[in-house]
């Protein structure tokens, strides 16, 4: 148990459906995580939100949207997706500052059909 | 352009013997380098860390060097087990306008044989 809470852990969907991840930390942490894991590729960092900020938007197509409504819970809906983006979504938290380990979430397996 | 490379995409180790994993970085602003483990459908699992005023951490089996003039980190596990078999990523962090930025190299799998 990291402290990072995602849902569901799979997820297969169809290009035209619209559906959500969901991630919760208890924490403490200010900054939160959107990676994505692809077979044979780093870890690539989607986004960023700082106490609720986006931060950072790593050039992630519009078709991945994301939503922190507060400093504990982050989203990423999802909506007409391509095959190629079935992975693995892992959500992390940490907190800001030297020094600071970043923790994830089990991951939510995500096919695309 | 990948920042953390890890370019060893697989090792593979006798039980009881020293696992060596390698890592190299390329941004000097970089100044807290960790290591996760993964088993497969599980997120990443940290496990040691080191900051760059330092140039070793211990902890239990694990060991961290950093060299920061080559830029490069290594993690040591000794004796290996069985049950470190998995993917290690390294990783190194920076901060950037109050939050941690994380890059992290494409992981190398340890397999200890028995």
């Amino acid at each position: 148990e990291t402290g990072v809470t995602q849902t569901p852990r799979h997820l297969v969907m169809g290009m035209t459906n619209k559906k959500s991840l969901k991630c919760e930390q208890h924490l403490g942490h200010n900054a939160m995580y959107w990676y994505k894991q692809s077979a044979k590729k780093p870890l690539e960092l989607m986004f960023v939100y700082n106490f609720k900020e986006q931060t950072e938007n790593n050039s992630v197509p519009s078709r991945f949207s994301p939503e922190c409504p507060n400093s504990s819970h982050l989203f990423l809906h999802l909506h007409t997706l391509q095959p190629e983006d079935s992975a693995l979504y892992l959500c992390a938290s940490s907190q800001g500052g030297t020094g600071n380990t970043i923790y994830f979430g089990e991951g939510s397996w995500l096919t695309v059909v | 352009d990948q920042q953390v490379k890890q370019n060893s995409p697989s090792l593979s180790v006798q039980e009881g013997r020293i696992s060596i994993l390698n890592c190299d970085y390329t941004n000097s602003m970089f100044d807290y380098f960790l290591w996760y483990k993964k088993y497969p459908a599980e997120g990443p699992t940290f496990l040691i860390s080191i900051s760059s005023i330092k140039d070793k951490n211990e902890d239990g089996r694990f060991t961290v060097f950093l060299n920061k003039s080559a830029k490069h980190l290594s993690l040591h596990i000794v004796p290996s087990q069985p049950g470190d078999s998995a993917v290690y990523f390294c990783a190194a962090s920076a901060v950037l306008y109050n939050f941690n930025k994380f890059y992290f190299g494409s992981g190398t799998k340890l397999n200890v044989k028995p």
